[in-house]
């Protein structure tokens, strides 16, 4: 069985503060994919990233970083300098080959006060 | 920019009314989805399909019944509206293999059912 686990279900930060959201994923399949997507307040979901399981390196994009450990099966989220425009809930979501939709986790409600 | 459409936006409506949530998609993508969300954040599959004329429920069960008679458009519909289907509705879309590539979704449902 597999299980995604997003234990901070809110997180509230200053602006320019750093902030890491945390995601667990517990499987014994040996070949995943690891997404993250944003959900702002008008709602829809936004692609932010997609990692394979048999890739480790750490990736950056602007001040976004993700930081996947396969052995402690975590893929972290990092947002460095945190903007209010940042607010909003941010989603792990795994999926396998041949699977026909995503799993989501609950959630990370992020609030990034000015 | 995704190009996926849903309308209405918000829907309020009275018990024992059927309703039918549009969603539709520009990008000719084969697989398409319907996802509830709860007021905790949750997201859950109610339906997919890999393309025309093919439809699956998903892991949430739902009395809400969908169809796809086009690429492009795959409509929910609920015969009679209840309380208990007060929720958000997303509606994605994707291609390629399964499981790999990422899901576009379009800017959700609001349905509110008195």
């Amino acid at each position: 069985a597999q299980k995604v686990t997003q234990a901070q279900t809110e997180i509230s930060v200053v602006e320019k503060e750093d902030v890491t959201l945390d995601c667990v994923y517990e499987t014994r399949d040996t070949t995943y994919y690891l997404f993250w997507y944003k959900q702002p307040p008008s709602g829809e979901l936004v692609f932010l990233i997609r990692r394979n399981s048999f890739d480790e390196q750490n990736e950056i994009s602007g001040r976004y970083s993700w930081n996947f450990q396969k052995s402690t099966s975590s893929f972290n989220f990092t947002i460095t300098a945190s903007q209010v425009v940042d607010s909003a809930v941010y989603f792990c979501a795994p999926s396998h080959p041949g699977r026909r939709a995503l799993t989501f986790g609950s959630g990370t409600r992020l609030q990034v006060q000015p | 920019e995704a190009d996926i459409y849903q309308t209405p936006r918000y829907l309020v409506i009275g018990t024992g009314k059927k309703i039918t949530l549009e969603c539709s998609q520009t990008m000719g993508h084969d697989k398409m989805y319907w996802y509830q969300q709860d007021p905790g954040m949750e997201l859950h599959l109610i339906h997919y399909s890999y393309g025309v004329n093919s439809t699956e429920k998903g892991d949430l069960s739902s009395e809400s019944t969908v169809s796809r008679i086009r690429t492009e458009h795959f409509p929910l519909t609920l015969e009679s509206a209840r309380p208990s289907h007060t929720s958000q509705y997303l509606c994605a879309s994707t291609t390629g293999e399964g499981g790999y590539n990422e899901q576009f979704f379009g800017p959700g449902t609001r349905l509110t059912v008195l």
